[in-house]
């Protein structure tokens, strides 16, 4: 039973306009959100979290936005930029276990 | 970038022979987990440590085992390799203080079982 879900396995966009990359979750228990962003032959590189007392996290390009009553979020990036492709993880965690459970990806492709 | 080593980077090896994946953090975190990475399934946790000695496993742990007998290390050991354990393997790290989930990921070792 996947618990977070990114239904979209790519995504293509041109540089200089918004990314816009999706998360279902299912777990009630989750309270802490994260993305983290993965090139070719490199370890995922921690992007931005929130946590479930927010809705809205920003740091310079990226927001996250969390819809609990959705049980959504998505990661905004602006303006996208051609080092920005990559694949993009969702992950989350909760209760009192430091685990994460993960998305499988979803792969963003900026073009110059 | 967190200080986190994991070797070897690449490895093929046979069929039903043993296998050991090190991770080397120089951090002093508290935390240390094992994914394995394949296409169509993200990053899936095989175990994770909260302390020496201390493991705990993950959602994909049969065939696997660990150890942690320093705070530093955190060994991933194939008993018996098969070919469905090919994949990349990535080591990471986490410190958790406070109200903090973050984990650093090392630079992956990628396995081959022929």
């Amino acid at each position: 039973d996947q618990q977070v879900k990114q239904n979209s396995p790519s995504l293509s966009v041109q540089e200089g306009r918004i990314s816009i990359l999706n998360c279902d979750y299912t777990n009630s228990m989750f309270d802490y959100f994260l993305w983290y962003k993965k090139y070719p032959a490199e370890g995922p590189t921690f992007l931005i979290s929130i946590s479930s007392i927010k809705d809205k996290n920003e740091d310079g390009r990226f927001t996250v936005f969390l819809n609990k009553s959705a049980k959504h979020l998505s990661l905004h990036i602006v303006p996208s930029q051609p080092g920005d492709s990559a694949v993009y993880f969702c992950a989350a965690s909760g209760g009192s276990n430091y685990k994460l459970t993960f998305g499988k990806g979803t792969l963003l492709t900026v073009n110059p | 970038d967190a200080g986190i080593t994991q070797s070897p980077r690449h490895k093929v090896t046979e069929t039903g022979t043993p296998v050991t994946l090190r991770c080397h953090q120089t951090e002093n975190h508290r935390y240390m987990y094992w994914y394995r990475q394949d296409p169509g399934h993200g990053l899936r946790l095989i175990h994770y440590s909260y302390g020496v000695k201390d493991t705990d496993k993950g959602e994909v742990s049969d065939g696997y085992s660990v150890s942690r007998s320093k705070t530093e290390d955190f060994l991933l050991t194939l008993e018996s390799a098969t070919s469905s354990q090919t994949s990349v393997y990535f080591c990471a790290i986490s410190e958790s203080a406070g109200f903090s989930y973050e984990q650093y990921f090392g630079p992956g070792t990628r396995l081959t079982v022929t």
